[in-house]
């Protein structure tokens, strides 16, 4: 089974923190995302990395960034948070390549409160 | 942009009735489609997917899906709902060739035992 594992369920932080979410996955995937959850809002894509090192940005990266050192693991920084950015924060995988058509695999999430 | 159009924000139904959710999609080219499921504390798991043959799939659980191409629409349906079916349920789109995933809106099915 594939297991993409986030740091930390819950995470509360202030208004102009330095807020780090951490993601490992265990099977080797090509590709990693950073989604935000709201509801009504369904899910949106923050940042996208198709290789070590390699990123693109989604659809609000803004106030965001990324970082991907090693294959499995993938970060998303808030480099000051701000309470519009509140939210559950998924994490995915998936292979690279049409033969293994896109599935994504998904972490538990991470509820972030900034106050 | 392509985009992920789901019919109903919140559906209420009591068990044993019929569900229909609908999706449609805004993509000319060829897509591979899925419908994923958030349970209550739970992480969304793919429920089930369609790539290409038969335009009807089946999922997990009794769900399935069919596929319309005239219509853009990729509809999920289970005959008779059970109150663990109570859930939020995402469609989505992945034009093909592209490693990214357009998701809905969501639905949220709330299933009255």
């Amino acid at each position: 089974d594939v297991k993409v594992t986030q740091s930390s369920r819950y995470l509360v932080k202030r208004t102009g923190e330095k807020v780090f979410l951490e993601c490992v996955q265990d099977m080797d995937h090509e590709n990693m995302f950073w989604y935000r959850q709201d509801p009504g809002l369904g899910l949106r894509l923050i940042y996208f990395s198709y290789d070590v090192k390699m990123k693109e940005k989604g659809d609000i990266p803004e106030g965001y960034s990324v970082s991907r050192e090693k294959k499995e693991r993938f970060s998303l920084i808030l480099e000051s948070a701000s309470t519009n950015q509140t939210s559950m924060y998924l994490c995915a995988s998936s292979l690279q390549g049409t033969l293994a058509k896109n599935i994504q695999y998904f972490g538990a999430g991470t509820r972030l409160s900034v106050l | 942009a392509q985009s992920v159009s789901q019919h109903n924000h919140h559906v209420i139904l009591s068990e044993a009735a019929s569900l229909e959710l609908g999706c449609n999609y805004s993509y000319g080219g060829t897509v591979n489609l899925f419908w994923y499921v958030q349970y209550p504390g739970q992480h969304l798991q793919l429920l089930l997917k369609y790539f290409s043959g038969d335009p009807l799939v089946k999922g997990i659980k009794g769900f399935e899906a069919e596929f319309i191409k005239s219509k853009f629409s990729f509809n999920l349906r289970k005959p008779s709902v059970q109150w663990s079916d109570t859930a939020e349920y995402f469609c989505a789109v992945s034009p093909y060739r592209d490693d990214k995933i357009i998701f809905g809106k969501g639905t949220r099915l709330h299933i009255l035992p």
